[in-house]
């Protein structure tokens, strides 16, 4: 069974310009959720996914955008970059949307925005 | 709100001891917390997720405990190694959370350094 995996490993972007990050969810995993993790905060929760279509947000701008393919994997784009947007981004996938079901996480996408 | 709170936010303790990191969470209604280990730079390692029914968990050296109606956590590890040296987060599965359902709240973590 493979695990949550992120592509890529590292990115660096100018300011102003546009990224689009990848994730491909566990096996038989439906939803896929979306963190932002800046440097010395915990995770904050930008998406999730659920079946192709968008299931709840947090408190991120429009620019931060995503997808969802039939096969479940997901794209996180972020369009405009900011200084700000530089963090980690941590992709999680579980069974079901519900909160009673377990995440589980991919290794993250290191973007630096200079 | 729901927020999660984790204290100390760093800790250094030398080879050997017992310890205990804290998590305090607002909202008693809650799926489940889980706590998870990150190490520099990398991704979230899950150690142990305690659903809203249980009272603890264990796993080896470590074990867990849920206390919904103080909105309290605990992860207790025993005879701590250097190699536990990283920063520990908790989050715990709000049933009350306006963004979704299934998001994660997390706390900021605790860095723990274990002296050899």
């Amino acid at each position: 069974e493979t695990g949550v995996t992120q592509s890529p490993t590292h990115l660096i972007k100018t300011r102003g310009q546009q990224v689009t990050l990848r994730c491909s969810s566990q096996s038989g995993h439906n939803t896929v959720s979306w963190y932002q993790q800046a440097l010395g905060q915990g995770p904050q929760f930008i998406f999730q996914y659920y079946r192709e279509e968008e299931n709840g947000r947090g408190n991120f701008p429009p620019r931060f955008s995503g997808l969802q393919f039939p096969n479940y994997s997901s794209e996180l784009n972020v369009n405009a970059l900011e200084l700000d947007d530089s963090a980690l981004y941590l992709c999680a996938s579980s069974l079901m949307p519900s909160g009673a079901y377990e995440q589980y996480f991919g290794p993250g996408t290191r973007l630096t925005v200079t | 709100k729901q927020e999660v709170t984790q204290i100390p936010a760093a800790l250094s303790v030398p080879e050997g001891e017992n310890l205990v990191l804290n998590c305090s969470f607002t909202d008693s209604a809650i799926y489940n917390l889980q706590w998870f280990r990150q190490d520099p730079g990398k991704g979230l390692t899950s150690l142990l997720l305690i659903q809203s029914s249980q009272r603890e968990q264990t796993s080896g050296r470590l074990n867990a405990s849920l206390d919904k109606s103080s909105g309290r956590s605990t992860l207790y590890i025993a005879a701590s190694q250097p190699g536990d040296s990283a920063t520990y987060l908790c989050a715990d599965s709000s049933m009350n959370y306006g963004g979704s359902q299934g998001n994660l709240i997390f706390g900021k973590g605790t860095k723990l350094s274990v002296k050899p």
